[in-house]
């Protein structure tokens, strides 16, 4: 069946533009995180969306940043007026629950290069 | 808060050789770990997780991982190397409340060399 997917592949971007990022879960997967990796660092959480409950965005690092999930389908991660840190792949990935032995399946990220 | 430290950014052995990657967490409670893998132009995917189970985890492609509590250690380790297992290796630890986020090392790239 189809994993997770994610688009675009790559976006370039100038400084001070919002993008919006997009990710498509396993159908049937209710929790979905988003995670970011700049170069040389580890993913970084950014926030989870499990069910209809409230999502976690512990992890978003400004206002800048938002994400919304139209039911248990579809997410889109916003990122406004970019700037150069924002470079990185987001990567999504879902899980059938938002549980710890439920194995996350990741997409294979959005590059996002802002000049 | 929990943490993962993967020291060294870069390994390099050759084929058929012992692969080692070290991986030490920080948990203030029982820990569940992972260890992904991501191969070039690939997204991430599991080679095995530890959940409190047996200490001996193995996983996909000949690789395993022992949890050893007094050490504080998750490392994987392949008797033998293959060209294939070349790629990028995220050691990742869990949440243990109701989100169940991964804190992730900042990876080791492993090469194999002919």
């Amino acid at each position: 069946g189809a994993g997770v997917s994610q688009s675009p592949s790559n976006k370039v971007t100038e400084k001070g533009k919002d993008v919006e990022l997009r990710c498509d879960p396993i159908s049937g997967h209710t929790a979905l995180y988003w995670y970011r990796q700049r170069l040389g660092q580890g993913l970084e959480f950014l926030i989870y969306f499990q069910g209809n409950s409230a999502p976690d965005k512990s992890g978003l690092p400004s206002d800048r940043f938002s994400a919304e999930r139209t039911g248990e389908s579809v997410s889109t991660l916003t990122i406004q007026r970019t700037q150069q840190e924002d470079s990185a792949v987001y990567l999504c990935a879902s899980s059938l629950e938002g549980r710890i032995h439920n194995e996350q399946f990741f997409g294979p990220g959005t590059r996002l290069t802002v000049l | 808060a929990q943490s993962v430290t993967q020291l060294g950014s870069h390994v390099s052995v050759s084929e058929g050789a012992l692969v080692l990657l070290r991986c030490n967490y920080s948990s203030s409670v029982p820990p569940y770990l992972f260890w992904y893998v991501q191969y070039p132009n690939q997204g991430l995917q599991l080679l095995l997780k530890y959940t409190s189970a047996a200490t001996l985890v193995k996983g996909i492609n000949g690789f395993e991982a022992e949890f050893k509590k007094s050490e504080t250690s998750f490392h994987l380790t392949k008797p033998s190397a293959h060209m294939s297992d070349a790629a990028e290796y995220f050691c990742a630890v869990s949440n243990t409340g109701a989100n169940s986020k991964l804190t992730f090392g900042k990876g080791i790239t492993l090469s194999v060399r002919p």
